[in-house]
């Protein structure tokens, strides 16, 4: 069972259109990280959101942090071709040996032209 | 400043063989990671190191070790290589703040076992 839920996993858009990508757990996260994965590197981290109901904005990317602090959004105002990539949620929990930063399987989103 | 820096970049083993990858953490970061990342797992936690100290343990078989030098640099070593270990391996180091607030993983190390 994965733990951190993403969908959709696959999204194929035009450039200009809007699109949501959701994060979604039944277990509380102490905070909840995205990150953007280009093929051939690592993933670069986005924004970090620790607050239940917390949105950010970064340009015309929203994140927003769920009330119970289970689940997020990630909003794309706007895509361009440069958006393309994997989004990738990770949830970091305290464990007894320490902080687990756990990953969903990530959003492959293409933007096309 | 330098980000994380892993080596080689990429690898071809034979079954039965072992590895050993590295990785250099950015500077003034104590708290490396290490992750594999596949097609079909996506994302997954092998170990953290903190202070030459594994402070904590993915679930993943004895064959996996790491190790961290009091420079912060960290090594990864994988024995008796099987097929199924042919994943992209990534580094990824956290300061001050720790991994609540996020990681900077490295380009990582593609390992393919033939």
């Amino acid at each position: 069972t994965q733990l951190l839920e993403q969908s959709p996993q696959f999204l194929s858009i035009q450039e200009g259109e809007n699109l949501t990508v959701y994060c979604n757990s039944s277990s509380v996260f102490s905070s909840l990280q995205w990150y953007r994965q280009e093929p051939g590197e690592g993933p670069v981290l986005l924004v970090t959101v620790v607050t239940g109901g917390e949105v950010k904005k970064l340009k015309r990317l929203t994140f927003q942090f769920g009330d119970a602090r289970k689940d997020s959004s990630l909003h794309i105002t706007a895509a361009q071709t440069g958006d393309t990539g994997l989004y990738l949620c990770a949830g970091a929990r305290r464990q007894q040996a320490g902080t687990a930063l756990i990953f969903g399987k990530g959003t492959t989103l293409s933007v096309s032209s | 400043k330098a980000g994380v820096t892993q080596t080689p970049r990429y690898l071809i083993k034979t079954r039965g063989q072992q590895v050993t990858l590295s990785c250099s953490p950015i500077s003034g970061h104590r708290s490396v990671s290490w992750y594999q990342q596949t097609p079909g797992q996506g994302l997954q936690f092998l170990f953290e190191y903190f202070s030459e100290t594994q402070r904590n343990k993915g679930n993943f078989p004895g064959r996996f070790s790491g190790r961290q030098f009091s420079n912060s640099r960290s090594e990864m070593n994988v024995s008796t290589l099987e097929l199924g270990d042919s994943a992209l391996y990534l580094c990824a180091s956290s300061g001050q703040g720790g991994i609540s607030y996020g990681y900077t993983f490295g380009s990582g190390t593609r390992l393919t076992v033939v």
